[in-house]
């Protein structure tokens, strides 16, 4: 069965540069959620999507933006990188904005600020 | 601030014995709960949800719920080492899963 796809896997970057990650959902689901997950810490929801358009946002730094397209495939910009945000990005999704649903995560992304 | 709280750990249990986890959530008015089990590296993975009081079994785990106290739990029964890894309690409050900072178990062999 088709999972969540995210992209790319491993990013390193330096610091102030800019990244960009892309989730692709389980087809038919509507619904995407980003979340950002430290060294040992629980993951942080940063924003969520639903039918392309910005349903619920955390903790997400304002240099930080995301967007859902038409293909209800989302991307997470992070400009003026910091050290800080080094971490892994998980993207989850699900059909019908999560009411009682269950988030289907990808293997997620893992960005290495220098 | 809508919360999740579990102790960090880590626990430890002898292989073959019962692990249990707890979780408690501060916002009454949640109706879904969900355990993810998160080995090093990788993404959480769901292994059970539970949305009514009582309790759910599925193979050797049981979730149990109780709304009028705010808490949920995971017992594993005849644990394996395989089950050593990080176990997130997470509850759905208005549209966003909320997850508590998890339970790291560690299965002694």
């Amino acid at each position: 069965a088709a999972g969540v796809i995210q992209s790319p896997r491993h990013l390193i970057k330096e610091k102030r540069e800019t990244a960009t990650l892309k989730c692709y959902p389980i087809p038919r689901h509507d619904t995407v959620y980003w979340y950002q997950q430290g060294p040992g810490q629980d993951p942080q929801f940063l924003i969520s999507f639903y039918e392309k358009m910005q349903s619920d946002k955390g903790s997400i730094p304002d240099r930080f933006s995301a967007q859902q397209f038409s293909d209800y495939h989302s991307e997470l910009n992070m400009s003026s990188l910091e050290l800080g945000d080094s971490a892994l990005y998980f993207c989850a999704s699900v059909s019908g904005r999560a009411l009682g649903g269950e988030l289907f995560f990808g293997e997620g992304s893992r960005l290495t600020v220098l | 601030q809508k919360e999740v709280e579990q102790n960090s750990g880590p626990l430890s249990v002898p292989e073959g014995a019962i692990a249990s986890l707890n979780c408690t959530y501060s916002d009454r008015g949640s109706q879904s709960f969900f355990w993810y089990r998160q080995y090093s590296g990788k993404s959480p993975e769901l292994i059970m949800s539970i949305y009514s009081n009582g309790d759910k079994e599925d193979g050797r785990f049981t979730a149990q719920l109780n709304k009028a106290s705010q808490y949920v739990s995971l017992l594993i029964r005849d644990s394996q080492p395989s089950d050593s890894a990080t176990y997130l309690c997470a509850v759905n409050g208005d549209d966003k899963i909320i997850f508590g900072k998890g339970t790291r178990l560690h299965i002694l062999p």
